[in-house]
């Protein structure tokens, strides 16, 4: 089946500074992939999607300066959480959308600010 | 603002029950998608629906979205163990924002 990994799973930072998490699909391509927030045993929030070659688009209250989607090729985007606040700490998980009518998520990132 | 509300929050069957998840909205949703995410795991996508009235299946699992596009239901038959985890609805309203159901939490007796 499809796989797309995360990377790091883990991070642990420090107030101010910036996290860069990874998103690839290693076995397609994908023109579009997702990036969601989760907080602990709770649902869903769709944060932006991921166009190869052009501008994110991000959902409301999303503030773009802040969370930084880049997708440079049809295997790869990445998040950069900048400025990190302990009110960033989340499990963030993006997901990659090969065809119209499937999306394959990835194990997600677990993100603390100290 | 939209309202996607799913119900129930938890659901526990004994194994072979039926199972059934709703989900409804405060405004018509252009699609709706639903999503299972298994204890520990991340999410796995489902199916995703749009156009209105439409039912989908997949082997024990049945997708219907209401004629009015506001409300949607996940049915399982003749649930297994495997079945176990929480499942989440999600719709784009009209006003482009994408929420999320806050999911309901299937437990089954073996």
């Amino acid at each position: 089946g499809a796989v797309v990994s995360q990377h790091p799973s883990r991070v642990i930072c420090k107030s101010g500074t910036s996290v860069k998490i990874e998103c690839r699909s290693l076995d397609f391509q994908a023109t579009t992939m997702f990036w969601y927030r989760q907080f602990p045993k709770k649902s869903l929030m769709l944060m932006a999607t991921s166009n190869e070659g052009s501008k994110a688009t991000y959902e409301q209250g999303v503030e773009k300066d802040k969370f930084l989607i880049n997708h440079a090729s049809l295997t790869l985007s990445t998040l950069t959480v900048t400025s990190a606040h302990p009110e960033d700490s989340s499990f963030y998980i993006c997901s990659a959308r090969p065809g119209a009518d499937t999306q394959y998520f990835g194990p997600g990132t677990r993100l603390t600010v100290l | 603002g939209q309202q996607v509300m799913q119900i129930p929050q938890y659901q526990h069957v004994q194994e072979g029950e039926d199972f059934t998840t709703y989900c409804n909205s405060s405004t018509t949703l252009s699609n709706i998608q639903w999503y299972k995410q298994r204890p520990g795991g991340h999410p796995v996508f489902l199916i995703q629906l749009v156009k209105s009235g439409e039912v989908k299946k997949q082997k024990r699992l049945t997708f219907q979205f209401g004629e009015a596009k506001k409300n949607s239901s996940l049915h399982i038959t003749a649930t297994q163990t495997t079945d176990v985890g929480t499942y989440f609805c999600a719709g784009r309203g009209n006003n482009n924002d994408m929420r999320f159901g806050a999911g309901t939490r299937l437990t089954v007796k073996p």
